[in-house]
């Protein structure tokens, strides 16, 4: 079993749904989650980060943190095409020098206008 | 203005040849990182490296050398070429702290045959 688990998709929503992107993991030693965002032939980009259990929003995004359920999820409101992209959920412990941030497997999200 | 800059950007090349990735940074940061970006969009850390230090070194086979001249470099060379290393490579960088927000070049994409 992978330390972070994440449906691969791929998801196809029409424009101005509202999207939710999730995924889960193993280690309880995560404090600090991350989501990332690729375009394709691109490099990930930051898009949120939250420290700990809690709610983030950040525009049309939000992100929360369920440690208790050792669940995050992403969710994207009034999508646009311009989101159509592979969403990477990441995380890491706090020991931060030797820690390194793992990665989900990413899911591939297309807006249909 | 680019932040994280790879050089190549392809890379096609025989079994058994010899290849090296060049990534500069010029935001400032003092921490790179190779990850390896494998077709299935799976990203997994290589190397870290802080102020020019091996800090994080993943399972990687020893025909991947990192090299960091400087804060502002980090270079991989690949001996052997195999055909499972066909791959995107990406070179990040971040500051060293809690908050590390890591920003990725462009992707080296690496073919061989």
């Amino acid at each position: 079993q992978k330390e972070v688990e994440q449906d691969p998709g791929p998801l196809s929503v029409p424009e101005g749904a509202i999207v939710s992107l999730n995924c889960t993991y193993s280690n309880s030693a995560f404090q600090y989650f991350m989501w990332y965002r690729q375009y394709s032939r691109k490099g990930p980009e930051l898009l949120m980060y939250t420290y700990s259990s809690g709610n983030k929003e950040d525009g049309r995004f939000t992100a929360q943190v369920d440690k208790s359920s050792k669940y995050i999820s992403l969710f994207i409101r009034d999508s646009q095409p311009s989101d159509s992209a592979t969403y990477l959920c990441a995380m890491r412990g706090t020991n931060f020098g030797n820690e390194k941030l793992t990665f989900g497997t990413g899911t591939r999200l297309t807006i249909i206008p | 203005d680019t932040a994280v800059s790879q050089t190549p950007k392809y890379l096609v090349t025989q079994m058994g040849n010899d290849k090296s990735i060049k990534c500069e940074q010029n935001l400032g940061h003092d921490t790179m990182y190779w990850y390896k970006q494998d077709s299935k969009k799976f990203l997994k850390i290589m190397f870290s490296y802080n102020n020019k230090e091996l800090i994080i070194n993943e399972t990687v086979p020893n025909r991947f050398s990192p090299k960091s001249p400087d804060k502002a470099h980090l270079n991989l060379h690949i001996n052997s070429l195999e055909l499972g290393d066909s791959a995107v490579y990406f070179c990040a960088s971040s500051d060293w702290g809690d908050y590390n927000e890591q920003f990725f070049g462009p992707g080296t994409r690496l073919t061989v045959l």
